[in-house]
C-alpha cells in the first residue's frame, strides 16, 4: 500500500497527559497537511508543510499543538496537556505541487483521538 | 471568506435510481472544487475535482458533477445508485489565490443511504 500512512489509529489517553501522532505521507509528494474533524462536521484545517518548512497554521492550532516534518518526509503532530475538546480525528493529507498547486489531496485513515 | 454549504444532512435513494448530492460554495477568485467520500472509520477518499474546463466532470465510482459558475453550485450525481454508494460525502473548495490559500475548505457532509 502506498498510500498515506497514520500511526496509531486509535489514541486513549487521560485528560492532561502528551500525545504525538505520526503520518507518512505518499513518497513523492511535496506537501503535508493536518485537519481534525470532529462528530458530524467536516475535516478542518490546522496546518500544512511544503517539503520541510511550515507554512501556514490556523487559528485552531493552539500553542499546545505543535508539527513537524524535520526531513520533508514524515510528519509529527504533538498534543500537550490535552484536554476534552481535544477529542477528535486527526487526518493527514498529502500532494504533489504541480501547476498552480490543484493537484488532489489524498488523506490517510486519520488518528482518532479519545481524552477520557 | 471562503465556505462550503451542503444543505442536506442525509440523502436517501432507492437502488438504481439517480442521486444527487447538493453544495454550494463561496470563494474569493476561480474555485477549485472537489469531492471526497469517507466511509466509517476511513479517511476521506478523492472522488473528483474541477479546476477549469468542461462544467461536467466525471470522477471515480461512476460519479460526475456540474459546476455552475451563475449558481456558485457543484453538485455530485449518478445516473444509477448502488448500496455500495452509501457513505459520507465531502464537498471541498479552495482558493486560485495562491500565497498559502492552499487549505481545503469542507461542508459538514452529506450522508447518502441507499435502499436496496
Amino acid at each position: 500500500d502506498t498510500g498515506v500512512s497514520q500511526d496509531p489509529r486509535h489514541k486513549i489517553t487521560k485528560r492532561g497527559q502528551n500525545v504525538t501522532f505520526r503520518c507518512d505521507p505518499i513518497s513523492e509528494h511535496n506537501r503535508l497537511y493536518w485537519y481534525r474533524q470532529t462528530l458530524g462536521q467536516g475535516p478542518e484545517f490546522l496546518t500544512y508543510f511544503q517539503n520541510e518548512a511550515q507554512l501556514e497554521k490556523s487559528r485552531l492550532l493552539s500553542d499546545r499543538f505543535s508539527a513537524e516534518r524535520p526531513k520533508g518526509s514524515f510528519s509529527t503532530l504533538e498534543i500537550q496537556r490535552t484536554e476534552q475538546g481535544d477529542s477528535a480525528m486527526y487526518l493527514c493529507a498529502s500532494s504533489l505541487v504541480s501547476g498552480e498547486g490543484n493537484q488532489p489531496q489524498h488523506f490517510g485513515d486519520g488518528t482518532r483521538l479519545s481524552i477520557l | 471568506a471562503q465556505s462550503v454549504a451542503q444543505p442536506e444532512d442525509q440523502v436517501n435513494v432507492a437502488e438504481g435510481n439517480p442521486l444527487t448530492v447538493k453544495c454550494t460554495y463561496s470563494v474569493s477568485g476561480n474555485p477549485y472544487l472537489f469531492w471526497y467520500v469517507q466511509y466509517p472509520n476511513r479517511g476521506l477518499q478523492f472522488l473528483l475535482k474541477y479546476i477549469t474546463g468542461d462544467n461536467l466532470v466525471k470522477g471515480s465510482y461512476g460519479f460526475e458533477a456540474e459546476f455552475n459558475k451563475s449558481q456558485t453550485s457543484f453538485h455530485l450525481k449518478k445516473p444509477s445508485a448502488l448500496v455500495s454508494d452509501s457513505a459520507l460525502y465531502f464537498c471541498a473548495v479552495r482558493s486560485s489565490h495562491s500565497g498559502g490559500y492552499n487549505k481545503l475548505i469542507f461542508g459538514a457532509g452529506t450522508r447518502l443511504a441507499v435502499h436496496p
